[in-house]
């Protein structure tokens, strides 16, 4: 149980167009998903938390009009990477908790961007 | 918020030895203290979490000590084998937010 899938798990585009990202828990449902940015060889970094038909709440730094964050049902969220720039290329990261799950976040298998 | 700091950055030690990984928090109010393995371009694995509530807990080889005094938390790994080795993070929340994680310790078990 508790299995977190993204897709894509890898995307190429070219710099200034958009990129969308799913994430979606298969056999539960995630009141609270989270999504993370980890650079080569450095660690996770939280960008945004959403709970299902809510705001996001970016972290600061995090430009919310750059990346878009929707939790429409508790099941999906999609994080969109806006007019993408090379230095966007990153491992992003979501994961997903229940009120069952106590705290622990389910993570799913990442999607690796790379702008060019 | 939260800060994590995690020591050392890397490890290497001999195939069946002890293996110790530190980290320390600043938040009073973070009660969820989980560990996570994480192999080159993969999700973070978690291997064992401690709460606020419990001063260690155990699971086979893996030991996690957590001492709220000081806001410091341990990973013990003993017998290590040449499979353990990848990057370890701790990490730190209040209940299932506010995530925040140290910065990874490279473990290298040599055969």
């Amino acid at each position: 149980g508790a299995v977190v899938s993204q897709h894509p798990s890898w995307v190429i585009c070219k710099s200034g167009t958009s990129v969308k990202i799913e994430c979606r828990s298969l056999d539960f449902q995630a009141t609270t998903m989270f999504w993370y940015r980890q650079f080569p060889k450095q660690s996770l970094m939280l960008m945004a938390t959403s709970n299902e038909g809510s705001k996001a709440t970016y972290e600061q730094g995090v430009e919310k009009d750059k990346f878009l964050i929707n939790h429409a049902s508790l099941t999906l969220s999609t994080l969109t990477v806006t007019s993408a720039h090379p230095e966007d290329s990153s491992f992003y990261i979501c994961s997903a908790s229940s009120f069952a799950s106590y705290n622990e976040q389910f993570f799913g298998p990442g999607t690796r961007l790379t702008v060019l | 918020g939260e800060n994590v700091e995690q020591h050392p950055s890397t490890l290497s030690v001999q195939e069946g030895d002890s293996a110790v990984i530190k980290c320390t928090y600043s938040d009073s109010a973070s009660n969820y203290f989980p560990w996570y393995k994480q192999e080159l371009g993969k999700r973070p694995q978690l291997i064992i979490d401690i709460r606020s509530n419990v001063g260690e807990k155990k699971d086979q080889r893996i030991a996690v000590t957590l001492n709220k005094t000081a806001k410091h938390f341990s990973l013990h790994i003993t017998e290590t084998q040449p499979e353990d080795s990848a990057v370890y993070f701790c990490a730190a929340s209040r209940g299932a937010y506010d995530m925040r994680f140290g910065a990874g310790t490279r473990l290298t078990v040599k055969p």
